[in-house]
């Protein structure tokens, strides 16, 4: 069985920097690209950042570009989201999230649970 | 980017009635590159459609997707209780992939 695990979140302030790690476990990690995506309180779900399986394709939302930069370490099945210069808006829960196909343009199949970060003075 | 427009906001429906969710897109989508998801109360997201009509695994077929061009329709042949949760629908036709607001089904 598929699970993506996320971990990470906190509260911290506007200006401050956090890595979030998602670990990965009941498939083959390493032929599979994966996803951050976030969720604001209460709102919608909005795509963040993208990785492929051997991380040679890499891309991001413009509202994170330049301070947010995703990673991965297919030995230990770990997904990463450096978050940096963080903003009030950049407050949510953050899910990783598998895609379907090694490929960009391909739904999410499996998501985690999230972990919230909180950015606020 | 495509903007994706789900309607309506909220659906009250009874257990045993038919649910029917819009997704409309700002330009057509290429190759019926849709997907539905269900968000549960306090869960992450979950795939029921993709493709705009291929029902992920497990899903149960009362479930059923509709749709191509800028237009496309979750239907929920007969509602039953636990499917109480918001829809989603997601374009992954063109990067950005984008998602829609969402459409809250209630369960009167």
């Amino acid at each position: 069985e598929v699970h993506l695990v996320e971990s990470g979140g906190t509260l911290l302030q506007p200006g401050g920097s956090l890595r979030l790690s998602c670990e990965a476990s009941g498939f083959t990690f390493k032929d599979y690209s994966m996803n951050w995506v976030r969720q604001a309180p209460g709102k919608g779900l909005e795509w963040v950042s993208y990785i492929s399986r051997s991380s040679t394709n890499i891309y991001y939302a413009d509202s994170v570009k330049g301070r947010f930069t995703i990673s991965r370490d297919n030995a230990k099945n770990l997904l990463y989201l450096q978050m940096n210069n963080l903003r009030d808006e950049d407050t949510a829960v953050y899910y990783c999230a598998r895609n379907l196909f090694d490929w960009l343009l391909v739904p999410l199949d499996y998501w985690g649970q999230g972990t919230l970060v909180t950015v606020s003075s | 980017e495509i903007v994706l427009t789900q309607s309506p906001g909220t659906l009250s429906l009874s257990p045993g009635e038919r649910a029917t969710l819009s997704c409309r897109a700002s330009q057509s989508i290429s190759g019926r590159s849709l997907a539905w998801y269900q968000q549960k109360p306090g869960q992450a997201p979950r795939l029921i459609i993709y493709d705009a009509s291929s029902r992920a695994t497990g899903i149960p077929d009362r479930f059923s997707g509709s749709g191509s061009g800028t237009d496309f329709t979750l239907t929920v042949s007969r509602l039953e209780p636990e499917d109480l949760a918001v829809y989603y629908c997601l374009q992954y036709g063109f990067s950005p992939r984008t998602f829609g607001q969402g459409t809250k089904v209630e369960i009167k």
